[in-house]
């Protein structure tokens, strides 16, 4: 009975660097969440998604950052060229449907970027 | 877009003391979020609620949508339950489809021994 899960735990790039995060939901969900959690502030949302498309990226930066949920593999955070404020702890999280549902967590991405 | 204010933002107590950390919301909501991470940084959902009290072992939660306000209450605190508790709620009410959440800076609680 896995929980979200998401990979790696932690990495660290070197600026200029891009970074791949990813995201496998829960089994039955068709709904993804990420959220970033800047040192010392709060948890903020980036996107959501559905299987194959972008329904919400309006806390997306609007450059370097993008993100995809294909039809078959994990939903996929990419940041291009990372820099040091892209230094973060990355959440994804899951939900079966649309509506007013849970939304399951996973553990996390911790990103340092060198 | 809403915003969550949550008070205290930090609370130490004594092992058995009966904890209560505040959320206030601008906009009304279909629901909201309680939230605990823990300090290696995993976040757990706790509660999802739209009316009156859901209650999980030592755990309460209740919530007013007139007064647009909600209240998580820990009974017989330990330590195990130190965390950050954290409050979030739809970034628009719209109603209907999932919403991406807003989040409170949630409150650092500590229970010492």
């Amino acid at each position: 009975n896995a929980g979200v899960m998401q990979n790696p735990r932690h990495l660290v790039r070197r600026r200029g660097q891009e970074a791949r995060l990813r995201c496998s939901p829960m089994k039955g969900h068709s709904h993804v969440y990420w959220y970033r959690q800047l040192p010392e502030e709060g948890l903020k949302f980036m996107v959501y998604l559905q299987k194959e498309n972008i329904i919400d990226e309006s806390g997306m930066p609007k450059e370097r950052f993008s993100a995809e949920f294909p039809k078959e593999g994990p939903s996929i955070l990419r940041i291009q060229q990372v820099v040091r404020g892209d230094s973060a702890a990355y959440f994804c999280a899951s939900s079966p449907t649309g509506g007013n549902q849970p939304q399951h967590f996973g553990d996390g991405t911790r990103l340092s970027i060198l | 877009k809403n915003e969550v204010e949550q008070s205290p933002q930090n609370l130490t107590a004594q092992e058995g003391e009966f904890i209560t950390i505040n959320c206030s919301y601008s906009v009304g909501i279909s629901a909201l979020h309680w939230l605990q991470q823990h300090p290696g940084g995993g976040i757990v959902s706790l509660f999802m609620l739209s009316s009156g009290k859901k209650k999980h072992g030592r755990l309460i939660a209740t919530i007013n949508i007139q007064e647009k306000h909600s209240s998580l209450h820990i009974t017989a605190s330990h330590p195990r339950d130190s965390a950050v508790y954290i409050c979030a709620v739809p970034t628009t009410f719209s109603g209907g489809g999932a919403d991406g959440l807003t989040f409170g800076k949630g409150t650092h609680l500590i229970i010492q021994p």
